[in-house]
């Protein structure tokens, strides 16, 4: 089945120790992107990635960081999370082809919580 | 920079009465306009786009460029259109999309 599929669904960890939410898409897109979505303010984007070894900040990068060294995999990383990190977090993926634009495939979210 | 302003939170309609789900955009160039759908305990999906003009699953929305606007049309609610809807935005040709902060809908039997 084709899908982007995001682990772990749930996690609760601690201020300052380092997690990292792994995302995977078995449909050969060049595009993913990480986004969270907090109550009032929407959808948020925090890094993309246009392919391989590339990726560019978001709307609201600081405190993540992101690597594509595979096409399938988007890694978001929290190297020292802090409560303001709270959210529920969304991957996505879009082949890059004319007439397609916009269209995202998304994961299930991952809902973390940070003491 | 581009923007999506969804006024409404949330919105309450009865079934078989008309729904409409207002976005506002604010965007110099030309813009790709996106509603995106997230029902309860599925992920969040493309509901329609307005370069493809289609209805679905009964709704449609045009793009007014006058008013800046894209809002999102049912003429009859059913139950199953409770949802949480986002607004989003593309500029043309380009991949990064920029949601609005989403209408909670509730249709109420």
């Amino acid at each position: 089945e084709a899908q982007v599929t995001q682990n772990p669904r749930y996690l609760i960890t601690v201020t300052g120790k380092k997690l990292t939410v792994t995302c995977s898409q078995n449909m050969n897109h060049e595009y993913m992107s990480w986004y969270r979505q907090d109550p009032g303010l929407g959808l948020r984007q925090i890094y993309y990635s246009m392919n391989v070894e590339v990726t560019d900040k978001g709307d609201v990068p600081e405190g993540y960081k992101v690597s594509r060294k595979e096409k399938r995999n988007f890694p978001l990383i929290l190297e020292s999370p802090s409560p303001n990190q709270t959210s529920l977090y969304f991957c996505a993926s879009s082949p890059l082809r004319r007439g397609n634009t916009g269209e995202l495939f998304f994961g299930e979210g991952s809902r973390l919580t940070v003491l | 920079a581009q923007r999506v302003t969804q006024p409404e939170k949330l919105l309450s309609v009865f079934k078989g009465a008309p729904v409409e789900l207002k976005c506002n955009y604010s965007y110099s160039g030309s813009p790709e306009l996106f509603w995106y759908v997230q029902y309860s305990r599925q992920r969040l999906q493309l509901l329609l786009r307005h370069i493809s003009r289609e209805s679905i699953k009964g709704f449609t929305a045009d793009l007014n460029k006058g008013e800046t606007s894209f809002h999102l049309k049912k003429p009859f609610a059913q139950e199953e259109d409770s949802a949480m809807y986002y607004c989003a935005l593309a500029r043309f040709g380009n991949e990064k999309l920029t949601f609005g902060t989403g209408t909670r809908l509730t249709i109420i039997p």
